[in-house]
C-alpha cells in the first residue's frame, strides 16, 4: 500500500502562502493523491486531488512532481480559518470498482496573525 | 452539492446498550460509503467499506459483529455499535463516494461523538 509522509506541524503567517509537503514514494502509476483538512471535531473537508498534472481550484493548488513521489499543497493566502490538520492521502484500490482513502497522521498547520 | 448528513452529532449511552448512527447522502446517490473512527489526538482509522445491497468489507482488526453496518439504499448507511463499552467512546465519521465517471469524490459527514458511560 502506498503510504504518505508529512511533517507533523507547520506554521504560517496570515496572508502568506502555506506550502505543505507530502512524500508518497511508493505510489503506483494509477493512484490519485487527495488532500483533505480537518478542523477540530469536524469531518474532513475536501481540498483538491490529482494524478499527474498540477491542479488548481478555488481553495488551493496541488503540485505533483514529475516522478509522482511527492506533492505540495499550496494555500496561496493563508487565513486564520485555515488552521487545521491537513491530510495527504493516496487513494488505494480495494477490489472491483472500489477504492478507499486511508488517512495518515497529517500536518497541523497553524496560521498566525 | 455532495452533502453528507450524519446523525446524531453526539450521543451518550450506557455500557451494554447499542447505538445506531445514520449517514445519508442528501443530494446524490453514493455508490460506496465508508465508516471511520477517530480517537482524541489521532488520525481517522478506516473501519469498513460498504456498498449498497452487499455486505460490508471490514478492515483488519475491526469486529464485524460489534460494528454492524447496513447499507440498504444508495443514500443511507447505518453503523450500529452493539453492546457498547467505554473503550468504544470515540468520534465516528462516515464518508460517501460520488462516482459519475467524470467525477469521483469522497464527501465526509460531520461526525458523531459517542460517549459510553
Amino acid at each position: 500500500d502506498a503510504k504518505t509522509t508529512q511533517p507533523p506541524s507547520m506554521d504560517c503567517a496570515e496572508g502568506r502562502a502555506a506550502n505543505l509537503p507530502c512524500n508518497h514514494s511508493t505510489i503506483s502509476g494509477n493512484e490519485y493523491v487527495y488532500w483533505y483538512r480537518q478542523i477540530h471535531s469536524q469531518g474532513p473537508q475536501y481540498i483538491i486531488h490529482g494524478l499527474k498534472n498540477n491542479e488548481t481550484n478555488e481553495m488551493a493548488s496541488l503540485i505533483i512532481t514529475e516522478d509522482r513521489k511527492s506533492s505540495t499543497l499550496i494555500l496561496p493566502h493563508a487565513t486564520l480559518r485555515d488552521t487545521a490538520v491537513y491530510y495527504c492521502i493516496v487513494r488505494l484500490y480495494s477490489g472491483g470498482s472500489n477504492y478507499k482513502l486511508t488517512f495518515g497522521k497529517g500536518t497541523l498547520l497553524t496560521v498566525n496573525p | 452539492g455532495a452533502v453528507v448528513s450524519q446523525h446524531p452529532s453526539w450521543v451518550i449511552c450506557k455500557s451494554g446498550t447499542s447505538v445506531k448512527i445514520e449517514c445519508r447522502s442528501l443530494d446524490f446517490q453514493a455508490t460506496t460509503m465508508f465508516w471511520y473512527r477517530q480517537f482524541p489526538k489521532q488520525s481517522l482509522m478506516l473501519m469498513a467499506t460498504s456498498n449498497e445491497g452487499s455486505k460490508a468489507t471490514y478492515e483488519q482488526g475491526v469486529e464485524k459483529d460489534k460494528f454492524l453496518i447496513n447499507h440498504a439504499s444508495l443514500t443511507l448507511s447505518t453503523l450500529t455499535v452493539t453492546s457498547a463499552h467505554p473503550e468504544d467512546s470515540s468520534f465516528y465519521i462516515c464518508s460517501a463516494r460520488l462516482w459519475t465517471g467524470e467525477r469521483d469524490g469522497y464527501t465526509f459527514g460531520s461526525g458523531t461523538r459517542l460517549t459510553v458511560v
